[in-house]
Order: C-alpha cells, then structure tokens, then sequence
C-alpha cells in the first residue's frame, strides 16, 4: 500500500517569503498523488495532483509541486506566501479503489 | 453545479440517538465516499461505493451504515449515536473514468456532536 509521510506539522512563514511543504512517498511504483488544502472551518480543495503526466505540476493559487522519483518526494512550493494561504495541507496517495490515505498534514502558519 | 452537497451543517445528538447525515453530487459520478477528520487529525474513510447497489467499508466503519439507492445520493447512518462520533464528516465524489482525472471532489461538512 502506499503511503506519505509529511515531514513537518507546522510550517511558519512571514508574508512575502517562498513556502516549502515537504512529502516524501512510499511507493514501489509511480504513485498518484494529490496535494488538497483546507482552510479553517473548510472542507478539502485540491490544489493540484501528480499523475505520472508531468514532473512538475502547477496547481491553483500559484503552487507548484515537482515529483522527484530519485528522492520519493511530491514537496509543494510557493515562491510568495499570502496570508489567505495559512491552512493545513494535505499530501495524499491514491490506493485501491480510488481511495485516499490521509496523514495529519502540515499546518501552514503565515505571519506579517 | 452545485457540486457535492452536505446536509445538516451542524448537529448535536444524543448518546443513542440515530440520524443520517445526507450527501448529494450533481456531477453524474459513480464513486462516493465518506470521511471523518477528527480534531488534529487527517481524514479517516468510514465507507465508500463504486455506484448504486454498490458499497463497501473503509478503515473505520463501526457504528455506521450507508445506502446507494442512486447514484446521487450517498446517505451515512449512525445507529446509537456514542460521544467517540463526535466528528466533522465530509463526503467526497470522483469522476468514474480515470482518464478525466482521479482526484475526489468534496462537501463542505457535516460538524457532529454526540453529548
């Protein structure tokens, strides 16, 4: 089965600087990956998904994610952080039957 | 669209009391599922269906029952509701051909308390 691991719970950054959301997988094979966010009170939106199509994949809101076969890694970036973008965020395998496997998330905190 | 709809928002319930918790999609998608995302926590699938008829368990489906009579509406029921229920739950869509996308669309929430 696969699996993620988000290597960071929290996350602060100020407004202004680049963001790094870290996910590493485990997988013995190309996995499906989506990163979904959700905001305070919210439900899930996803910000974009990796699907073996492109390595570098742009989502909404100005993220991007590159999959790193050699590393196993999916990280999510953002080159300016917002205060809107303050949420907990998902990396996420697709298993069995379309099913997702969450993790805990990691908690973006943005400051002014 | 409307997209995937929840109803209630909110709701209080009684230990052993029962409800269901309503979900509807207007995208015409055979895959549904249901989550609950506990305080702190990621989300935990209860139950899923690959359409009407259709329905199986995920990780965590004790206390909880569901139907897929259409392929709209996926309801979730709990029985004798107990406070370790006290959740938000989300229903969740995906498209039926992975060649249009895999990713699951979802609802807004349901936040329930059992006291």
């Amino acid at each position: 089965a696969q699996s993620v691991t988000q290597l960071d719970s929290h996350v602060s950054v100020s407004e202004g600087t680049p963001v790094l959301l870290r996910c590493n997988y485990s997988s013995s094979y190309s996995p499906s990956l989506f990163w979904y966010v959700q905001h305070p009170n919210k439900g899930l939106q996803l910000l974009l998904k990796y699907t073996s199509a492109a390595t570098l994949v742009k989502g909404i809101n100005g993220f991007e994610a590159e999959f790193k076969k050699s590393e196993t890694s999916f990280h999510l970036t953002k080159p300016s952080a917002h205060m809107g973008d303050a949420a907990e965020y998902f990396c996420v395998p697709l298993s069995g039957y379309s099913t997702l496997t969450f993790g805990k998330g990691t908690m973006l905190l943005v400051s002014p | 669209n409307a997209g995937v709809t929840q109803t209630p928002k909110f709701r209080i319930l009684k230990i052993g009391q029962s409800m269901t918790l309503q979900c509807t999609q207007d995208m015409n998608h055979n895959y549904m599922y249901w989550y609950r995302q506990d305080p702190g926590m990621g989300l935990k699938l209860i139950y899923y269906s690959v359409g009407a008829g259709i329905t199986d368990k995920g990780e965590v489906p004790n206390g909880y029952n569901v139907s897929r009579s259409t392929t709209e509406d996926f309801p979730l029921r709990l029985e004798l509701a107990a406070p370790s229920q006290t959740s938000v739950y989300f229903c969740a869509s995906r498209r039926t051909r992975t060649a249009f996308g895999n990713e699951q669309f979802f609802g807004p929430g349901t936040r329930l308390t059992v006291l």
